[in-house]
């Protein structure tokens, strides 16, 4: 099975600050790499698929990139809203799906 | 609207049965393969099944192969999963999705991805 390693596993940060979460593939997956978000008592919100493509109606400072092992989420500026658990999320293998283990942001 | 509303969790004993349910409209169900994906309580997502858009290809999480089967009815629009042998480590949120792919909408590619609210299964004794 692939393992997606996520770091950190939570992460202090403030409104306004530049953000960028890793995920880890424990073999190559290409592209295949989605990234979620998710708020306490709600469902998984996709933001990012396809590890750079942006989720229609999700704002333009949330961005990915990577390719292969290696993969990155970033948000820009940080807003309120954002703090939350981010996901990563392998499709190579679908529809065996497997997901990092998260990050949280928490307001520093 | 889509929509994805889950029903029929609740508590069970260690070894019991709970048959979940997940209520599909706003989008043409018999279309979408479809999965269930859980997360135990404060932990993070685990898929654990999924079933084509026909009902006759299904594939399942090993921590759960042999316990859980996935159906679905088109006619009716909604998917289920039959839990047996339950477990304490079962214990968690039941999300039913949407299986995601890419489509084109307005001629721009879009993710398809939905979820439902969720329904928690509690195995305890």
């Amino acid at each position: 099975d692939i393992q997606m390693t996520q770091s950190p596993s939570s992460l202090s940060t403030s409104v306004g600050d530049r953000v960028i979460l890793t995920c880890r593939a424990s073999q190559n997956i290409s592209i295949y790499v989605n990234w979620y978000q998710q708020k306490p008592g709600k469902a998984p919100k996709l933001l990012i698929y396809s590890a750079s493509s942006l989720q229609s109606g999700v704002p333009s400072r949330f961005s990915g990139s990577g390719s292969g092992t290696d993969f990155t989420l970033t948000i820009s500026s940080l807003q309120p809203g954002d703090f939350a658990t981010y996901y990563c999320q392998q499709r190579y293998t679908a529809p065996r799906y497997t997901f990092g283990q998260g990050t949280k942001l928490e307001n520093k | 609207e889509v929509l994805l509303v889950e029903s029929g969790g609740g508590l069970v004993q260690p070894g019991g049965s709970l048959r979940i349910s997940c209520a599909a409209s706003g989008f043409t169900f018999g279309s979408y393969e479809m999965n269930w994906v859980r997360q135990a309580p404060g932990k993070g997502l685990e898929w654990i099944s999924y079933i084509s858009s026909t009902g006759g290809t299904t594939h399942y999480a090993d921590s759960v192969k042999g316990r859980f089967s996935i159906s679905r009815d088109n006619a009716k629009n909604s998917l289920n999963l039959q839990m047996n042998g339950l477990r304490a480590e079962d214990t968690a949120f039941y999300y039913c999705t949407t299986d995601f792919h890419v489509t084109l909408v307005r001629g721009l590619p879009q993710g398809i991805d939905y979820w439902g609210h969720g329904t928690l299964v509690t195995v305890s004794s």
